[in-house]
Formats: C-alpha cells, sequence, structure tokens
C-alpha cells in the first residue's frame, strides 16, 4: 500500500497521560498536515511541514500539543498531559510541495487515530 | 476568518433522483475549492477540485463567485454514492472543511 499510515488506529488513554501518534506519509510527499476531527465535525488544521520545517502551527490547540518531522519523512504529534477534550480522530495527510502560487497539490488522507481520553 | 458552511447535516433521495449537496464559502482573495468523500469504513478522499473542471462519478460542481457557493450535484444518485461528503477550501497551505453532509441514497 503506497497510501498515508497511521498508527495505532485507536488509543485510549486515562486523562493526565501523554499519548504520541505516528504518521507515515506517501514516499516523496514533502508536506504534510495534521488534522484534529472531533465528532461531527470537519477536521480542523492542527500544523504543516514542508521536509523536516514546521511552518505552520497556529491549529495547535495548546501547548500540550507537539509535533515533530525530524528527518522529513514520518511524524509524531505527542498530546501532553491529556484531557477529555482532547478526545478526537486526528488525521494526517501529505502531498507533494507546496508551490505557495497557484493551485495547491492535493491532500492524500490517512485513516487516523482515534483518540480517547477517558 | 475564511469558512466552510454546509447547511445540510443529512440529505436523503431515493436511487435515480438527483442531488445537490450544498456548499457556501466566505473566503478573501481568490478560493481553491474541494469535494472530499468519505465512503463507510474508508478514509477521506478528494472527489473533485474547481480548477479541474471535470467530471468524477457523475459529479460536477461550479464556482460561483457571485454566490460564494461550489454546490455539488449529480444528475441520477446511485446506492453506492452513499457517504460523508465535505467541501473544503485552500487557506494558505490549508485545508478549511465544512462540517459534512451525509448523503443516504435509498433503493
Amino acid at each position: 500500500g503506497a497510501g498515508v499510515s497511521q498508527s495505532p488506529r485507536y488509543k485510549v488513554a486515562k486523562r493526565g497521560q501523554d499519548v504520541a501518534l505516528r504518521c507515515d506519509p506517501i514516499s516523496g510527499h514533502v508536506s504534510l498536515f495534521w488534522y484534529q476531527q472531533a465528532l461531527g465535525q470537519g477536521p480542523e488544521f492542527l500544523t504543516y511541514f514542508q521536509n523536516e520545517a514546521q511552518l505552520d502551527k497556529s491549529g495547535l490547540p495548546s501547548d500540550r500539543f507537539f509535533a515533530e518531522r525530524p528527518e522529513g519523512s514520518v511524524s509524531t504529534l505527542k498530546i501532553q498531559r491529556t484531557q477529555q477534550e482532547d478526545s478526537a480522530v486526528y488525521l494526517c495527510a501529505s502531498s507533494l510541495a507546496f508551490t505557495g502560487t497557484g493551485s495547491n497539490q492535493p491532500q492524500h488522507f490517512g485513516d487516523g487515530t482515534r483518540l480517547s481520553i477517558l | 476568518a475564511q469558512r466552510v458552511t454546509q447547511p445540510e447535516k443529512l440529505l436523503s433521495v431515493f436511487k435515480g433522483a438527483p442531488v445537490e449537496l450544498k456548499c457556501n464559502y466566505s473566503y478573501s482573495g481568490s478560493p481553491e475549492l474541494f469535494w472530499y468523500v468519505q465512503y463507510s469504513r474508508q478514509r477521506l478522499q478528494l472527489l473533485l477540485r474547481h480548477i479541474s473542471r471535470e467530471s468524477i462519478k457523475g459529479f460536477t460542481a461550479d464556482l460561483n463567485k457571485g454566490e460564494t457557493s461550489f454546490h455539488l450535484k449529480k444528475p441520477f444518485a446511485q446506492e453506492e454514492d452513499s457517504a460523508m461528503y465535505y467541501c473544503a477550501l485552500t487557506d494558505g497551505n490549508k485545508l478549511v472543511f465544512g462540517a459534512g453532509t451525509i448523503l443516504r441514497v435509498k433503493s
């Protein structure tokens, strides 16, 4: 399968625990995005990487959320001291290079990680 | 702020009937609009984008800048069209999604 791969598919954690969610983008895709999807809502942007550089983290809801992509491929989204409101599906997407002008390359999504905080 | 509105949470039609999924947006500038679809137990996938001006699975969508709309249409619904549909626009590097509309096609 050449699609975006996310793990784990499901994660249950107790309030206050730290969690780490992994995303394996499509090989060769320069851009990587994280979105948060609450129940009954559309995905909401969290953060964006171009290669290893985190160019936009304006959507991260608090300083408990941290994302990295150290080698410009696999990315990890970490949530510290989880709260019940963090319960959501976390989607990762990747695309070919974002040119910044003209049309954007389409984003390809993974299956997501469903996070439940008890 | 950039926003996408999908006024219907659920649209239920009979097989063979026309379908129109509504999408309105607010955006300062020239937006790029998309429709994404999520079939049962599958991942979110791109259905079509306005710059392509193509028909995918019989669906079309026309960008109407005057009405700030990008409604998704299909003349004859099929049961396999049942899914969740999201309208989205690009705001710089990110996608801004609507809340989605569930389309149910009844036999």
